[in-house]
């Protein structure tokens, strides 16, 4: 069974660092993309990202570039968040997702198909 | 403001059938097939119910149900159960950098 398992809640302070992850299980974790996804509070769903462990190319949405890093260590098929100072608006729930179905010609995506499976989400709350 | 428009909320009585719209431009739901559909329980992580506007993975019931028309996308839900309250999250690829975008969610009461 293809799994996403994400690390725990995280309570944090404005201006901390702080680098939630993802393990991937069930599946060769190197050859699928792998994404994240924000939902703040009473809101809808955002993509922020997403990367291709394999070979670690990686793209952001707008809206995230230079506000968070993602990454990916294949040899234990885990991927990871990061911000290096949170901000109160960072506050939200943060999944991890399996995008498939993605199309790319001459390295430019042309194509995502669906979002499957999600990992359980990690609520991070950032706040003085 | 989100980039697909969903209505906030629709009701139906159990057993009734209800449909969802998403309503995106020429750049994404208009111009690809990659509508997808997402139900979200309180508290629980969003899951696949539709893949490209129409496909269902395996152990979704054919009760739900997905098209397309030009650039609105829609979700059918027949035989309305209890369990079918919930959020519903339409999404679509774009062409744009930001690669997928999504309604602001519908709101599902069975009555």
């Amino acid at each position: 069974e293809v799994q996403l398992v994400q690390s725990g809640a995280e309570v944090k302070k404005p201006g901390e660092s702080l680098k939630i992850s993802c393990e991937g299980s069930g599946y060769r974790f190197t050859t699928y993309w792998i994404g994240w996804v924000r939902q703040m509070p009473g809101k809808g769903l955002e993509l922020m990202g997403i990367i291709y462990p394999g070979d670690s190319d990686t793209r952001y949405s707008p809206s995230f570039q230079g506000q968070v890093t993602i990454s990916a260590d294949k040899s234990i098929s885990t991927a990871y968040l990061q911000w290096n100072s949170l901000k109160a608006s960072d506050t939200a729930m943060y999944y991890c997702v399996t995008p498939l179905g993605i199309t790319l010609i001459r390295g430019v995506i042309t194509g995502v198909g669906r979002f499957d499976p999600w990992g359980q989400g990690t609520l991070v709350t950032v706040s003085s | 403001q989100s980039a697909l428009t969903q209505p906030a909320s629709v009701s139906g009585s159990p057993g009734q059938s209800i449909t969802i719209s998403c309503t995106g431009t020429s750049s994404d739901v208009g111009g690809y097939n990659y509508v997808s559909w997402y139900q979200q329980h309180p508290g629980k992580a969003p899951k696949l119910m539709i893949y490209e506007v129409s496909n269902r993975p395996s152990g979704v019931s054919n009760r739900f149900s997905g098209s397309k028309s030009g650039n609105t996308a829609s979700l059918t839900i027949s035989g309305l159960l209890a369990e079918d309250e919930a959020d519903y999250y339409c999404s679509s690829y774009t062409s744009s950098s930001t690669l997928v975008v999504f309604g602001g969610g519908t709101k599902l009461t069975v009555l």
